[in-house]
């Protein structure tokens, strides 16, 4: 069975703070790993997709890093904003399912910023 | 210029019957999924088509059933409806198989 953990579950933080979560994944036979950006009562929209060890991705704010040898990829948020409360859900595909694009999803991390 | 479109957004009926939702995507991709949100707000993957043929196709009852006309629609049907079958049914499309998912607004079906 594949398991795709993401830490924490929720967290709150003041506006400016900076703040980053964690998504743990089986480090064999590794495809992709997503991240993904869910406000409530939105659909879920992409933020990045990682598929080498090492990758780093930033958009805005926002980076990502992904070591795929001990199976994890961080989110980072700086300097956060109450824009950026969301749930972040990481997602992980594996070489061997026969097919990449079946993305097993983790549980997210809810993040909720205070002005 | 919505991307990915689903409907209908809210869906409620009685147990036993049979229900449609549909997606279209105007994205010109070539793949697109069927998901599960269950009650605790888990996405699991039920379907996944590529160029109107069946690629991924997960352990769902059959009384779930996928139809793809064409690359830019795929119909979740779903026969005698249960209780258990209350969630929020999600279509996706991408471009290829490693690309970022197109996610749909969702249809929130509740069985009575």
């Amino acid at each position: 069975i594949l398991n795709v953990e993401q830490s924490p579950q929720s967290l709150h933080v003041q506006e400016g703070d900076s703040t980053n979560f964690t998504c743990s994944f089986p480090s064999s036979n590794f495809y992709a790993l997503h991240w993904y950006r869910w406000e409530t009562a939105k659909s879920p929209k992409a933020l990045f997709v990682m598929t080498l060890n090492g990758d780093e991705k930033k958009k805005g704010r926002i980076s990502a890093t992904l070591n795929t040898k001990e199976g994890y990829s961080y989110l980072y948020i700086k300097g956060s904003q109450p824009e950026d409360s969301a749930t972040y859900l990481c997602a992980f595909s594996d070489a061997r399912s026969g097919a990449t694009n079946k993305l097993i999803f983790g549980t997210g991390t809810l993040l909720a910023v205070q002005p | 210029d919505t991307a990915v479109s689903q409907t209908p957004k809210y869906l409620v009926t009685q147990m036993g019957n049979d229900k449609s939702i549909k997606c279209e995507q105007n994205l010109g991709h070539d793949t697109m999924y069927w998901y599960k949100q269950d009650s605790k707000k888990f996405l699991k993957i039920m379907f996944s088509y590529n160029n109107k043929e069946l690629i991924i196709n997960e352990t769902v009852p059959n009384r779930f059933s996928p139809k793809s006309p064409d690359k830019a629609h795929l119909n979740l049907h779903i026969n005698s409806l249960e209780l258990g079958d209350s969630a929020v049914y999600f279509c996706a499309s991408s471009q290829d198989t490693a690309g970022e998912q197109f996610f749909g607004p969702g249809t929130r079906l509740t069985v009575l």
